[in-house]
């Protein structure tokens, strides 16, 4: 099975910050990488698809990068609703696995 | 708008058994594979299963924690996802979605993404 591997798994910071997360797949996975935001209490949603295509309706202060074991989301500004946990995964092989996750927290 | 709800949930004892239901609208879910991805308390997101369209092979496909346990089966003419989870364990205790993989191509490459999901029914096992 692929690892994937997040860091930090969580991190203070203010409104306006920019923020970037990291995501480490033991293995190639291309850009089969997918990010997800998830709420307390809430499904996911996604955020980014194909390691860097930004899903419908999300806002452009998100972004992604990286392709082969190495990738990054970032928000260039955060905003209050931004607080949550995001996942990332890959979509390369069976069967599909997550990171550990990353909590975003006001400091 | 598509909608994707989850039933079935509730209280079981360890060895007991469970049947999931996720209903599906607003969306062709014949053409789609639809996945489980479930959520211990407090914990990360573990894909369960998957159930490939008429087309893909094999049909469905297990995570390891959960093979020989649990069966994934769907009905097209119901639009509707099932888990049927028996000899459950404690560890098997967690909110259950569904997802609905909602693959596309580019330059020839084929890729696959959770593009809905439901709101999640919860699974607890205890004596």
């Amino acid at each position: 099975d692929i690892q994937m591997t997040q860091s930090p798994s969580s991190l203070s910071a203010s409104v306006g910050d920019r923020v970037t997360i990291t995501c480490r797949a033991s293995q190639n996975i291309a850009n089969y990488l997918n990010w997800y935001q998830q709420r307390p209490g809430k499904a996911p949603n996604l955020l980014i698809y194909t390691a860097s295509n930004l899903q419908s309706g999300v806002p452009s202060r998100f972004s992604g990068s990286g392709s082969g074991t190495d990738f990054t989301l970032t928000i260039s500004s955060l905003q209050p609703e931004d607080f949550a946990t995001y996942y990332c995964q890959q979509s390369y092989s069976s069967p599909r696995t997550f990171g550990q996750g990353a909590t975003l927290e006001i400091k | 708008e598509v909608l994707l709800v989850e039933s079935g949930g509730g209280l079981v004892q360890p060895g007991g058994s469970l049947r999931l239901s996720c209903a599906a609208s607003g969306l062709s879910f014949s053409g789609h594979f639809m996945d489980w991805v479930r959520q211990a308390p407090g914990k990360g997101l573990e894909w369960v299963g998957r159930s490939r369209n008429s087309a893909g092979s094999p049909t469905t496909e297990n995570a390891a924690s959960v093979e020989g346990r649990f069966t994934i089966s769907r009905d097209d003419s119901k639009n509707s996802l099932y888990l049927q989870m028996n000899s459950l364990k404690t560890e098997d205790t967690a909110v259950y979605y569904c997802a609905g993989d909602i693959g596309y191509c580019s330059g020839g490459t084929c890729y696959s993404r959770y593009y809905y999901w439901g709101q999640g029914t919860l699974v607890t096992v205890s004596s």
